[in-house]
């Protein structure tokens, strides 16, 4: 069955960077495109973006341009996000998912890493 | 950038109860990008329903979703505990996807 994983949360200083892990199992990886999402504390779910696993082309959502960076290992199956130069409002959860044309939509996801940023 | 509204915020209801959610877009979609996702305390959004009215694997027919256009409903027709959660609708005509802001369901 299709499972995704994730690495385990992280507690980081400001200005550290953090890189989330999401090996992808059951399923061939580089079929499917990846999507991360981020879930502030208390706060909706919005997407950061996704990214092309065939190609490893990504496409940034506003707002995660600059700092935040998709990239693949596609020899073992996994996806990562990194968060550089960190600051406190990116404290959240950090979600990957997949993405499924078929019925453009998110059908998998990932268990969440949370990530906090403090000092 | 096309914006999902979600209505209401909070919707508090007892089980047995009929649940109408709502989710309005800011330009008319083909409701075969649009997707509503449950999340429960704790745990990652799981898919209910895709293509506006499609239910995902595994999800009960108490769940419904109807709508076009701009406005789109999902129904769960008879509240189970299970259900007390909080509900995003998703659209998919843009690249990157977005979320509306959430409908929680909590038991009155």
């Amino acid at each position: 069955q299709v499972q995704l994983v994730q690495s385990g949360s992280e507690l980081k200083k400001p200005g550290a960077s953090v890189k989330v892990s999401c090996k992808a199992s059951g399923y061939t990886f580089t079929g499917y495109a990846m999507n991360w999402v981020r879930q502030a504390p208390g706060q909706g779910v919005e997407c950061m973006g996704w990214i092309n696993t065939n190609s490893g082309n990504p496409t940034y959502a506003q707002g995660f341009t600059g700092r935040f960076v998709f990239s693949l290992d596609t020899s073992v199956s996994t996806a990562y996000l990194q968060i550089s130069s960190l600051k406190a409002e990116d404290t959240a959860v950090y979600y990957c998912a997949r993405y499924l044309g078929s019925v453009r939509s998110l059908d998998s996801w990932g268990q969440g890493t949370l990530v906090t940023v403090s000092s | 950038e096309i914006v999902l509204t979600q209505s209401p915020g909070t919707l508090s209801l007892s089980p047995g109860e009929r649940a109408t959610l709502s989710c309005r877009a800011s330009q008319s979609i083909s409701s075969s990008y649009l997707a509503w996702y449950q999340q429960k305390p704790g745990q990652a959004p799981r898919l209910l329903i895709y293509g506006a009215s499609s239910r995902a694997t595994g999800v009960p027919d108490r769940f419904s979703g109807g709508g076009s256009g701009t406005d789109f409903t999902l129904t769960i027709s008879r509240l189970e505990p299970e259900d007390f959660a909080v509900y995003y609708c998703q659209q998919s005509v843009t690249s990157p996807l977005t979320f509306g802001g959430g409908t929680k369901v909590e038991i009155k």
